[in-house]
């Protein structure tokens, strides 16, 4: 079956320190891979996308992502957290290549510390 | 504002009642999608458009529920006969698209927030 695995349902770091939100996933088609991000009352805004071209992917707001296929990882990272960063964090996949449609992890809930 | 806009944002209804809910995309996106969001879990996807065709549905998607695009512009899920189950936020999505490529991102609407007494 295919899949994507939010490791941690919620991280808590202190402003200033590193973020890492980690994704495993399973596909048996090359895979297309998201962070979506969703602050409280708002949509869903995506952060970043690996579509098999480079596999280092920097997005907005200081996030980046490794597509790791040895490891079956898209672990998303930020070298210094910030207030603002605080909000629910999706690993997102396509089912298979060429699916229009996303499959969504369960999410991971940041907090950030001032 | 260009973004995605979907009506209402909140709907209470009482259990068996019929609710209908609207989204608008972005003016030039030919995708649309649908999908619903409980408490604690990540977006489900419902069903897709390509302009005013439904290409896909998934299983999720009860003959309870049904969607339309006539015009390949705004689209409308409509729920017959609410249950509580359906107690959910349900979001709406635009994308760019040809052909089967799903790189192209999806742009997100608010939500609507339907609580079923």
């Amino acid at each position: 079956a295919q899949s994507v695995t939010q490791l941690d349902s919620h991280v808590s770091v202190s402003e200033g320190t590193p973020v890492l939100l980690r994704c495993n996933y399973s596909s048996s088609y090359s895979p297309s891979l998201f962070w979506y991000v969703q602050h409280p009352n708002k949509g869903l805004q995506l952060l970043l996308k690996y579509t098999s071209a480079a596999t280092l992917v920097k997005g907005i707001n200081g996030f980046e992502a490794e597509f790791k296929k040895s490891e079956t990882s898209f672990h998303l990272t930020k070298p210094s957290a910030h207030m603002s960063d605080a909000a629910e964090y999706f690993c997102v996949v396509t089912l298979q290549t060429g699916a229009n449609n996303l499959f969504f992890g369960t999410g991971t809930r940041l907090t950030v510390i001032p | 504002d260009t973004g995605v806009s979907q009506d209402p944002r909140h709907k209470i209804t009482k259990r068996g009642q019929n609710v209908t809910f609207r989204c608008d995309p972005i003016s030039e996106h030919n995708r649309l999608y649908w999908y619903r969001q409980t408490l604690g879990q990540g977006p489900e996807f419902l069903t897709y458009f390509q302009n005013e065709a439904q290409l896909e549905k998934s299983r999720l998607l009860s003959d309870r529920f049904s969607a339309e695009r006539p015009k390949g512009s705004f689209s409308t899920l409509e729920i017959q006969r609410t249950e509580q189950g359906d107690s959910a936020m349900y979001l709406c999505a635009s994308s760019l698209g040809s052909g089967t490529s799903s790189s192209y991102e999806q742009y997100f609407g608010p939500g609507t927030r339907l609580t079923v007494t």
